[in-house]
C-alpha cells in the first residue's frame, strides 16, 4: 500500500541557511509522482515542486530542489537561502501512475525560520 | 484569474444539522477532490470525482456526501451522521488523469460545532 513518512514534526533553521526536509515513501508501482506543498498559517496549500519516478535529474524550482534517491525511496526537499516567509508546514505527497487519481499526503513538517 | 473558490471561509454547525461547503473552479480541470485536515495532521481524502456525474469514496467518506452536476462545481455536504466534523476542509482540482500534474487547492473552510 502507498505510504508517505515525514519523520520531522518540526525543524528550525537560521535565516539565509539551507535546510533539508525528509520524506520517505512506499509503493509497489514503477510509475509515480512525488510532490511537495507548502501550507502557510493562512491554510492554503501551495505547490512547490514535482519529481517523476522516471526522471533522472533531481527537480529544481528556484530555491527549492528535490533530492530524489529512488533506491532508498526518499524524496527530500532542500530549501536554500531560507527566508522568514518560508516558515510554514511542508507536506510531501505521492500519486501512483497506475492508480491515476489518488494522492496521499504525509503528516507534514513545520519549519521555523529564525532571524 | 483562474483558481478554486471555497465558501464560506468559516462555518458553524448545530447538532443534527447538515451543512454544505461550496467549491467552484474555473481551471477547466476534470478531477476534483475534498480533503479533511485535523490540527497538526496531514490531509485525508474524503471524496474525489474524475468527471461530471461520477465520484468515488476516499478514505474517510462516512458521514459526508458530494455531487458533481457541473464540471466547475463539487459541493460537499457534512451530514448529521458525521459525529466529529470539526476540521479544516480543503477542495482541490487537477488535470486528470496524469500523475505529473499537481493539485490546485482552494483556501479552505473551517467547520466548527456550536
Amino acid at each position: 500500500a502507498q505510504k508517505i513518512t515525514q519523520t520531522q514534526p518540526g525543524m528550525f533553521v537560521q535565516e539565509k541557511e539551507a535546510v533539508t526536509l525528509d520524506c520517505t515513501y512506499d509503493t509497489s508501482d514503477q510509475s509515480y509522482g512525488l510532490f511537495w506543498y507548502k501550507q502557510p498559517s493562512s491554510g492554503e496549500m501551495i505547490f512547490l515542486i514535482y519529481q517523476g519516478s522516471y526522471d533522472e535529474q533531481n527537480a529544481t524550482e528556484g530555491r527549492y530542489s528535490l533530492n530524489f534517491q529512488k533506491a532508498r525511496k526518499s524524496a527530500n526537499l532542500v530549501i536554500s537561502a531560507s527566508q522568514l516567509g518560508d516558515s510554514a508546514m511542508y507536506f510531501c505527497a505521492m500519486r501512483e501512475g497506475t492508480g491515476g487519481f489518488k494522492t496521499i499526503f504525509g503528516a507534514g513538517t513545520r519549519l521555523f525560520v529564525k532571524a | 484569474d483562474g483558481g478554486i473558490t471555497q465558501s464560506p471561509k468559516y462555518l458553524f454547525r448545530k447538532e443534527g444539522q447538515n451543512v454544505t461547503l461550496s467549491c467552484e473552479q474555473n481551471l477547466n480541470h476534470d478531477a476534483m477532490y475534498w480533503y479533511r485536515q485535523d490540527p497538526g495532521q496531514g490531509l485525508r481524502l474524503i471524496y474525489y470525482s474524475q468527471i461530471v456525474n461520477d465520484f468515488q469514496k476516499g478514505d474517510i467518506a462516512e458521514g459526508y456526501s458530494v455531487s458533481r452536476e457541473k464540471k466547475e462545481s463539487f459541493p460537499l455536504t457534512v451530514t448529521s451522521a458525521q459525529k466529529n466534523p470539526t476540521a479544516f476542509y480543503l477542495c482541490a482540482s487537477s488535470i486528470a488523469p496524469y500523475s505529473n500534474q499537481p493539485q490546485h487547492f482552494g483556501d479552505g473552510t473551517r467547520l466548527s460545532i456550536l
